[in-house]
């Protein structure tokens, strides 16, 4: 099966900062990466598939990149809203998927 | 709009079923590969199983292999998690997700859509 590790497990940041999460793969994925938000008590919404293509009405401010093992997600400028459970996920291993075990960005 | 609502769960005793359903509505159902989600209290997301649009192929974590049922009634916009042998590892909120890719016969494994979940919790 392939692994995904997410760091840091949590972090904190302030409005305005500029945050970045990793993610790596046991193996190659390709751009089978997608990135997903959870809040407290909610379902997790998709923010970004294929590494780096916004799902449609996500802000601008969240870009992911990456290829082969690692991959990172950006938040240019984080804002309220965006304090919460980002999850990767891969989607390589067609027909059985793996996420990574969770980044939690919370308020400094 | 896309919705997705769950139902069907509640505490059960080790050793009991339980079978969970998940409502679509808003897109057409028999389209899409669907999936279950499930999230233990406090802990990561961990994919359990997903279906193809005819039913014709589903699959499942190993954990649950043998154990765990997912099918799908497209004339009645429906899906199901028939869930046997349960064990207090199987404690979890359960959520149905919608695979992006419409009308493939491999899924994409992006998660477009998900329901709000539902509560199933396994305890003596």
């Amino acid at each position: 099966d392939i692994q995904m590790t997410q760091s840091p497990s949590s972090l904190s940041a302030s409005v305005g900062d500029r945050v970045t999460i990793s993610c790596r793969a046991s193996q190659s994925i390709d751009n089978y990466l997608n990135w997903y938000q959870q809040k407290p008590g909610k379902a997790p919404k998709l923010l970004i598939f294929a590494a780096s293509t916004l799902q449609s009405g996500v802000p601008s401010r969240f870009s992911g990149s990456g290829s082969g093992t690692d991959f990172t997600l950006t938040i240019s400028s984080l804002q309220v809203e965006d304090f919460a459970t980002y999850y990767c996920q891969q989607s390589y291993s067609s027909p059985v998927w793996t996420f990574g075990q969770g980044t939690q960005v919370e308020f400094k | 709009e896309v919705q997705l609502v769950e139902s069907g769960g509640g505490v059960v005793q080790p050793g009991g079923s339980l079978r969970l359903s998940c409502a679509a509505s808003g897109f057409t159902l028999r389209k899409y590969w669907m999936s279950w989600v499930r999230q233990a209290p406090g802990k990561g997301l961990e994919w359990v199983a997903n279906i193809k649009q005819d039913g014709s192929e589903r699959y499942y974590v190993d954990s649950v292999k043998g154990r765990f049922t997912m099918s799908r009634d497209n004339a009645k916009n429906s899906l199901f998690l028939e869930m046997n042998s349960l064990r207090a590892e199987d404690t979890a909120v359960y959520y149905c997700a919608r695979d992006s890719s419409w009308d493939k016969t491999a899924p994409g494994g992006d998660f477009d859509n998900w329901g709000q979940g539902t509560l199933v919790t396994v305890s003596s």
